[in-house]
């Protein structure tokens, strides 16, 4: 079956520009996450949903950024007025269900560049 | 500060010896350790977890090891085998919804093992 997609995979964008990312979760998982990763970092937490519930956003690190996630299904990262530091890998994950055991499941990421 | 911390960036290993990946964490509250793999342009897959309840989870080729006490774990890959040359990382979670969230990841900086022929 398919798995978590992203797009685009790379993107390069000049500072100050708007960007949105995308993601496409398994079928059927109700709860997806968002990180980043920059150079030589680990995996930083963004922001999760839960179903229908309000979504976390304590890990996202400026009002610059902002998620959504349409019919509990696809979600759209948004970073406007794009700085250098934002140059990451971002990384979507899905699970069946928080909190479990379980296992989450990455897409292949979005590699952004900020020129 | 890192709650989670691999402090080896790299490890190279030679095809069927044992690979030990470490991996440190500071928060009490964490209850559940995973392991995840990355190849280069891939997301990260799942390799292995571990309940706090446990000491030991062994799947085939791979076991990994808690020691609560001294907040530490460790992954042994046995034998290990080039294919097996990826980024390893460590990551924690609080079930108990520490922080305000429920089953996010707390992830190490990972450890790039390479497996030599």
């Amino acid at each position: 079956g398919a798995g978590v997609s992203q797009s685009p995979s790379n993107k390069v964008t000049e500072k100050g520009k708007d960007v949105e990312l995308r993601c496409d979760p398994i079928s059927g998982h109700t709860a997806l996450y968002w990180y980043r990763q920059s150079l030589g970092q680990g995996l930083e937490f963004l922001i999760y949903f839960q179903g229908n519930s309000a979504p976390d956003k304590s890990g996202l690190p400026s009002d610059r950024f902002s998620a959504e996630r349409t019919g509990g299904s696809v979600s759209t990262l948004t970073i406007q007025r794009t700085q250098q530091e934002d140059s990451a890998v971002y990384l979507c994950a899905s699970s069946l269900a928080p909190g479990t055991a379980y296992e989450q499941y990455f897409g292949p990421g979005t590699r952004l560049t900020v020129t | 500060d890192q709650q989670v911390k691999q402090n080896s960036p790299s490890l190279s290993v030679q095809e069927g010896r044992i690979s030990i990946l470490n991996c440190d964490y500071t928060n009490s509250m964490f209850d559940y350790f995973l392991w995840y793999k990355k190849y280069p342009a891939e997301g990260p897959t799942f390799l292995i977890s571990i309940s706090s309840i446990k000491d030991k989870n062994e799947d085939g080729r791979f076991t990994v090891f808690l020691n609560k006490s001294a907040k530490h774990l460790s992954l042994h890959i046995v034998p290990s085998q080039p294919g097996d040359s990826a980024v390893y990382f460590c990551a924690a979670r609080n079930t108990l919804n520490y922080g305000g969230s429920q089953g996010n990841l707390i992830f190490g900086k990972g450890t790039k093992l390479s497996v030599k022929p």
